[in-house]
């Protein structure tokens, strides 16, 4: 199946540094991934859709200058957390459409803002 | 838009004993279901999925799921859980395949010796 890649795993930061993580499709192209939100023991919560050559589409409630998308290529997308704080320690997942029309979804990024 | 409703938060089992964990979505457009599993620290693996034709869908790890329009329901079953199952079951739904997904709230199953 479709392979997406997540980097780093795990990260930790101090308060009011910025983090980059990179989503990857391995085996296939993606002109739209999804960037998802989990607190622990909580669900996933759809921050916003990535789109290749364009600018991302942000579900409400999302501060868009808080998290920077950019989809420069047709295998990667990334989200970079700017001025971390303790609160936006979390999980962050992407996901990607691939064959057969469903979703993969990368291994996931646990981000913990000291 | 659309929402999904997982009614059980923690399953207990014991080892061997059938497992239903249940599913409710609200839509008012057809939908497409999902069932994934996640485990400690990891992304979603699909266990299975409906997207048309037969309702009784059968998927990787010995778990089924039946499509029920009518009672707006897709239920997660296994006839004999294993160990191995202690994970997250999240369900999903979507209007538009490869499209974004929206997820419930996730049930934990807890399979005991």
């Amino acid at each position: 199946g479709a392979v997406v890649s997540q980097h780093p795993s795990w990260v930790i930061c101090k308060s009011g540094t910025s983090v980059k993580i990179e989503c990857r499709s391995l085996d296939f192209q993606a002109t739209t991934m999804f960037w998802y939100r989990q607190f622990p023991k909580q669900s996933l919560m759809l921050m916003a859709t990535s789109n290749e050559g364009s600018k991302a589409t942000y579900e409400q409630g999302v501060e868009k200058d808080k998290f920077l998308i950019n989809h420069a290529s047709l295998t990667l997308s990334t989200l970079t957390v700017t001025s971390a704080h303790p609160e936006d320690s979390s999980f962050y997942i992407c996901s990607a459409p691939g064959q057969p029309q469903e979703l993969f979804f990368g291994e996931g990024s646990r981000l913990t803002v000291l | 838009a659309q929402s999904v409703t997982q009614l059980d938060s923690q399953v207990p089992v014991f080892e061997e004993a059938p497992v239903e964990l249940r599913c409710n979505y609200s839509s008012s457009v057809s939908v497409y279901l999902f069932w994934y599993v996640q485990y400690p620290n990891q992304g979603l693996q699909l266990l299975l999925k409906y997207l048309s034709g037969s309702t009784l869908v059968k998927g990787i790890n010995g778990f089924e799921a039946e499509f029920n329009k009518s009672q707006t329901s897709f239920h997660l079953r296994k006839p004999s859980v294993h160990i191995s199952d202690t994970a997250e079951y999240f369900c999903a739904v979507t209007i538009n395949q490869g499209g974004k997904l929206i997820f419930g709230q996730g049930t934990e199953l807890s399979v005991k010796p």
